[in-house]
């Protein structure tokens, strides 16, 4: 079946440092790949989103390139801010929209 | 933008209590889903439904029940609860549509069972 995995962190960081979580799925086809971050307290909001091979998805300064040939889609950013720090979730999603699969969430801490 | 909105924030209840958890999405969605967080273990899928009155087993629906009876509505269950199942409680919907099949998360419901 499909799966994600991600970096479990976490992640402690200062500030405008750079930041990369990887994360890299198994699927039987060709699937969506997504982000979603999720603040203190908060339900998860999509960051940003890939829908075919060597697609980039970008928002707020965050990027992830979908990479088919080593099945990955890691999440960047050049100069991360203490505002950042969440839970950061991998995702990926085949079909119609039933068959959605997450990552287990890498927490960032981002120290000013 | 899509809402997707949860009747509760907290909720605090007693061993053996029936509890219900409402979420209500405004954009029409075919899909609705509840998943339940816990630190360590990720989100796990409790239930999901992709029509009214349809639902489908997730990983974890023992002791849950869900009743989708309207297009924007959607409840969770607890028949009898139990200590265990003190959990954030997330529901989210999505539409069914090919490369546009982004789910869309309520703010989540913490629930203590005492």
């Amino acid at each position: 079946g499909n799966s994600v995995t991600q970096m479990e962190g976490p992640v402690t960081l200062s500030e405008e440092a750079f930041l990369t979580i990887n994360c890299t799925y198994t699927a039987t086809g060709y699937p969506s790949l997504f982000w979603y971050v999720q603040y203190p307290g908060e339900g998860l909001q999509l960051l940003l989103k890939a829908t075919k091979a060597d697609d980039k998805g970008s928002n707020k300064g965050f990027e992830a390139t979908y990479r088919k040939e080593t099945t990955s889609f890691h999440l960047e950013k050049g100069s991360v801010q203490v505002s950042d720090s969440a839970v950061y979730f991998c995702a990926l999603s085949e079909g119609y929209g039933q068959n959605f699969v997450f990552g287990p969430g890498t927490r960032l801490s981002v120290l000013p | 933008d899509v809402k997707v909105t949860q009747s509760s924030r907290y909720l605090v209840k007693r061993t053996g209590e029936k509890v219900f958890l409402e979420c209500v999405q405004d954009m029409d969605h075919e899909n609705m889903f509840w998943y339940r967080q816990d630190p360590g273990l990720g989100l796990r899928l409790i239930y999901f439904s992709y029509d009214v009155k349809m639902k489908e087993k997730g990983d974890i629906p023992e002791g849950y029940s869900v009743s989708r009876e309207k297009k924007e509505r959607f409840s969770l269950i607890l028949e009898s609860a139990s200590t265990n199942q003190t959990s954030m409680y997330l529901c989210a919907s999505s539409p069914t549509r090919r490369l546009q099949n982004i789910q869309y998360f309520g703010a989540g419901t913490r629930l203590s069972v005492l």
